[in-house]
């Protein structure tokens, strides 16, 4: 089936430096991404839409400077945390839909990627 | 706005033993209802959906029935094995493959011999 990756899976970062997830679809096509955040014993929630080509669709309450996301190619979504800080220290996942899928509702999620900031 | 309200967790059960996980959902429109599995160091599974009342989803022995009247999706299995201990996400769409997911708080699932 589809395969969504993400890179790094983990990733320790001292406060005030960047920090790029990557978010690739190794098997199909995806002109858009989701990027969630998901914090302990909590639901994920969702961030911003990454769209193929135009700006990305940020969540109430997101801030988009602080959280970059380009959406590079068909294949590649990346989120840059940007001078991030210990509250920003999460578990990141990114998904993808796969339209020529078994199912047109599927969604692919990746492993996820876990941020601590010290 | 959409939300979703699953029981908390977490469910500790022994193996062959019946399972139950509720979810219940408020939407404005007419949502695609699913449920996913996150086993331990992987990533979130689609285990099953269904997009209109009364639809039935099903996979490995799970099954969620789509009540529009209750608003529920709720999660059951009639007999459950070790290997199904995970974290359960109910979760809605509004609309289509491009659609954002909105999740519950996720119901871990603890299954002893």
């Amino acid at each position: 089936g589809a395969v969504v990756s993400q890179h790094p899976s983990w990733v320790i970062c001292k406060s005030g430096t960047s920090v790029k997830i990557e978010c690739r679809s190794l098997d199909f096509q995806a002109t858009t991404m989701f990027w969630y955040r998901q914090f302990p014993k909590q639901s994920l929630m969702l961030m911003a839409t990454s769209n193929e080509g135009s700006k990305a669709t940020y969540e109430q309450g997101v801030e988009k400077d602080k959280f970059l996301i380009n959406h590079a190619s068909l294949t590649l979504s990346t989120l840059t945390v940007t001078s991030a800080h210990p509250e920003d220290s999460s578990f990141y996942i990114c998904s993808a839909p796969h339209a020529g899928g078994p199912s047109t509702d599927t969604q692919y999620f990746g492993p996820g990627t876990r941020l601590t900031v010290l | 706005g959409d939300s979703v309200t699953q029981m908390e967790g977490p469910v500790t059960l022994s193996e062959e033993a019946f399972l139950t996980i509720n979810c219940t959902y408020t939407a404005t429109g007419y949502p695609s209802l699913f449920w996913y599995v996150q086993y331990p160091g992987e990533g979130l599974q689609l285990l099953l959906k269904a997009t209109k009342a009364d639809d039935k989803g099903s996979n490995k022995g799970f099954e969620a029935t789509y009540r529009k009247e209750t608003t529920s999706f709720h999660l059951e299995k009639g007999s459950v094995q070790v290997s199904d201990s995970a974290v359960y996400f109910c979760a809605l769409s509004e609309s289509g493959t491009a659609s954002k997911l909105t999740f519950g708080t996720g119901t871990r699932l603890q299954v002893t011999l």
